[in-house]
């Protein structure tokens, strides 16, 4: 099937225009997660859905970083007023819920590579 | 903070031979998954192993094995017969405190496999 589905692949933007970044997680995955992946370093948390509900955004960096899933499917983040530091990977994957206390794996999309000129 | 280190930022191996990466982590929960990645320059992370923190038994996949040692909080991958379609990032993850269902990364290992 389909699997996790990120746009644009590439995005650049001058300091202080706004961006969005639209996910299209598997169907059925109640779970998704965005991820901020900077050059050379590991996937950063950013913030959870399950369903439409937003459980864990602490990972968001400032007030700049909005995130949203209306109807529990597609999901985008947004970026306002962008600056240099955000230039990224930013990384979407979906998931099914824990079971039995336990992580399900994370599918990941290709992500989006996010350059602030 | 949790953490979740891979001490090594780079490692190389020769076609057809061993290689085995490493990563501790730390975490107060008593059960758990751990994960092992792959992201090739496509960018897309791709699962390669997943060890159940309750079992005894090294979960294996074909050629990836790991060696997870629960009282040292160590979780290892072993690549047998590298192929050069094995070059990529490795990373390694946890699930973050509180039974959370995010997951926690390490700063990964860049593999690369020589002809």
């Amino acid at each position: 099937g389909a699997g996790v589905s990120q746009s644009p692949r590439y995005k650049v933007a001058k300091r202080g225009q706004d961006v969005a970044l639209r996910c299209d997680p598997i169907s059925g995955h109640v779970s998704l997660f965005w991820y901020q992946q900077a050059l050379g370093q590991g996937p950063e948390f950013l913030t959870y859905f399950q369903n439409e509900a937003q459980l864990d955004k602490s990972g968001l960096p400032s007030d700049r970083f909005f995130a949203e899933r209306p109807e529990g499917s597609v999901s985008t983040l947004k970026i306002q007023r962008t600056q240099q530091e955000d230039s990224a990977v930013y990384l979407c994957a979906s998931s099914l819920p824990r079971m039995r206390g336990y992580n399900s794996p994370l599918h990941f999309g290709n992500g989006t590579r996010l350059t602030v000129t | 903070a949790q953490t979740v280190t891979q001490s090594q930022p780079e490692m190389s191996v020769q076609e057809a031979e061993t290689v085995t990466l490493s990563c501790t982590y730390d975490t107060s929960e008593s059960d758990y998954y751990l994960f092992w990645y792959k992201q090739p320059p496509s960018r897309q992370m791709i699962l390669v192993i997943r060890q159940e923190a309750y079992k005894q038994q090294n979960a294996t996949e074909n050629r990836f094995s790991v060696n997870f040692q629960k009282a040292a909080k160590s979780f290892s991958l072993k690549i047998s017969d590298s192929q050069l379609g094995d070059a990529a990032m490795y990373f390694c993850a946890c699930p973050a405190q509180g039974g959370s269902e995010k997951l926690v990364f390490g700063k990964g290992t860049k593999l690369t496999v020589n002809p």
